[in-house]
């Protein structure tokens, strides 16, 4: 079936510096990735998406890149803050129904 | 706006037992989900419905039900209860299929 492979499960930075989270997919007609974060306790909430007519999408902080040939995308988090400890998931459409196949996670923690 | 609303929060059940999960938004979305979430497995979809009237098996829908009473409201149901279905469950809406997904704040089931 499909599946989508999220590296790695953990991510220890210091603050400040930046963490890169990857993903990989199986299904090459996937067209929609949205990454989502989920702090401790809560709900996950979109953080940020991208669609596979478009390589690269930023906003403030944040960045996604998708590369369709090698089907795989990851999040950028630039000068990383307390407040980004969380656990962070990818997402992959699969073409045929548009569901969503999620990465296992990846528990972000940003050291003082 | 409250969102999407879903409850309980918390439910403990014994093998064998029903139950069902109340889950409704006030977003006027058309796809609604039901997912869990277990520790490092990410979130598996169970059931969707893309649109009110319609319902679709997800990743994980065995020992589930689900009814979408109306455009509001996607309900989950277990019919016998087992240790395995122990887990935090999630409801979901969007706009459509492959849109920004919005959570509920989660029910914690544990079957004994």
């Amino acid at each position: 079936g499909e599946n989508v492979e999220q590296h790695p499960s953990t991510l220890s930075v210091q603050e400040g510096d930046s963490a890169v989270i990857k993903c990989t997919y199986s299904d090459s007609a996937s067209n929609y990735f949205p990454w989502y974060k989920q702090e401790l306790g809560k709900r996950p909430q979109l953080i940020i998406d991208i669609r596979s007519n478009v390589g690269e999408k930023k906003d403030q902080r944040i960045a996604v890149t998708l590369n369709k040939t090698a089907k795989h995308f990851s999040l950028h988090i630039t000068e990383t803050q307390p407040e980004d400890s969380a656990v962070y998931f990818c997402a992959a459409s699969i073409n045929s129904n548009y569901q969503l196949i999620w990465g296992a996670g990846t528990k972000l923690i940003i050291k003082p | 706006n409250a969102g999407v609303t879903q409850t309980p929060k918390f439910q403990v059940l014994k093998t064998g037992q029903s139950m069902t999960l109340q889950c409704a938004q006030d977003m006027n979305h058309n796809s609604m989900y039901w997912y869990r979430q277990d520790p490092g497995m990410g979130l598996r979809l169970i059931y969707y419905s893309a649109s009110e009237g319609t319902t679709d098996k997800g990743e994980v829908p065995n020992g589930y039900n689900v009814s979408r009473l109306n455009k509001r409201e996607f309900s989950l149901r277990l019919e016998s209860a087992a240790p395995s279905q122990t887990s935090v469950y999630f409801c979901a809406s969007s706009a459509s299929m492959n849109t920004e997904a919005f959570f509920g704040q989660g029910t914690r089931l544990t079957v004994v």
